[in-house]
């Protein structure tokens, strides 16, 4: 198994552009989510998911899109980056909601 | 929101001192884990807790749920260089499906 898997793993945006981030699990996992992490923050909740086309927003949503057509994939979509999602961005994947999460090895984002 | 304190927010120990850091909440949760995170890294799980007073060890590390079912407690017993990295807890509040993360714990330990 590949694990969770993430691409790219490094991005330069200027504002105002659009980027899908990659996220895919070979575990047959139900529960997926998307955190960002900054510095001194922690990791906080974008969105999630408990299965295919179902999803739901996190702790900080706002720029954010997100659909699940498979179980293996969940991509993260920025429609209009701005500086403030500058930030590394971790996809994890669990069997269910109360079971372990595993967490890709991010994508380090720089928004100009 | 809902908020997570975890402290300290770092600390600095020599080989083979024992290490504790915890977690508190303004919610109950039903479940608690902790994650290390190494630089470029994504966090790994250390230790998972599913039930009130749940004690739980891996190796050196023990990680108990608090009987209230608002705290969190990690220990590393006879701390080794490869112990450095930034420890969270993420809890589970009783009926989310969203997970909060603490602020993290950066470990060094000096040998």
């Amino acid at each position: 198994n590949a694990g969770v898997t993430q691409t790219p793993k490094f991005q330069v945006l200027k504002t105002g552009q659009s980027m899908t981030l990659q996220c895919a699990q070979d575990m047959n996992h139900e529960y997926m989510s998307w955190y960002r992490q900054d510095p001194g923050m922690g990791l906080r909740l974008i969105h999630y998911s408990v299965g295919a086309g179902i999803t739901d927003q996190g702790e900080v949503p706002n720029g954010y899109n997100v659909s699940r057509s498979t179980t293996e994939d969940f991509p993260l979509r920025l429609l209009s980056a701005a500086p403030s999602q500058t930030s590394v961005y971790f996809c994890a994947s669990s069997y269910g909601l109360q079971e372990t999460q595993y967490f890709g090895p991010g994508t380090r984002l720089l928004v100009l | 929101g809902q908020q997570l304190n975890q402290s300290p927010q770092s600390m600095f120990i020599q080989e083979g001192e024992d290490v504790s850091m915890n977690c508190t909440s303004s919610s109950i949760f039903n479940t608690w884990l902790w994650y290390k995170q190494e630089p470029g890294e994504g966090p790994v799980l250390l230790i998972a807790l599913y039930k009130a007073g749940e004690l739980t060890s891996n190796g050196r590390l023990t990680a108990q749920f608090g009987i209230t079912r608002k705290d969190s407690f990690l220990n590393i017993s006879a701390s080794i260089p490869s112990d450095v990295g930034i420890y969270f807890c993420a809890g589970l509040p009783a009926g989310t499906y969203k997970y909060i993360f603490g602020t993290g714990t950066r470990l060094k330990v000096l040998a």
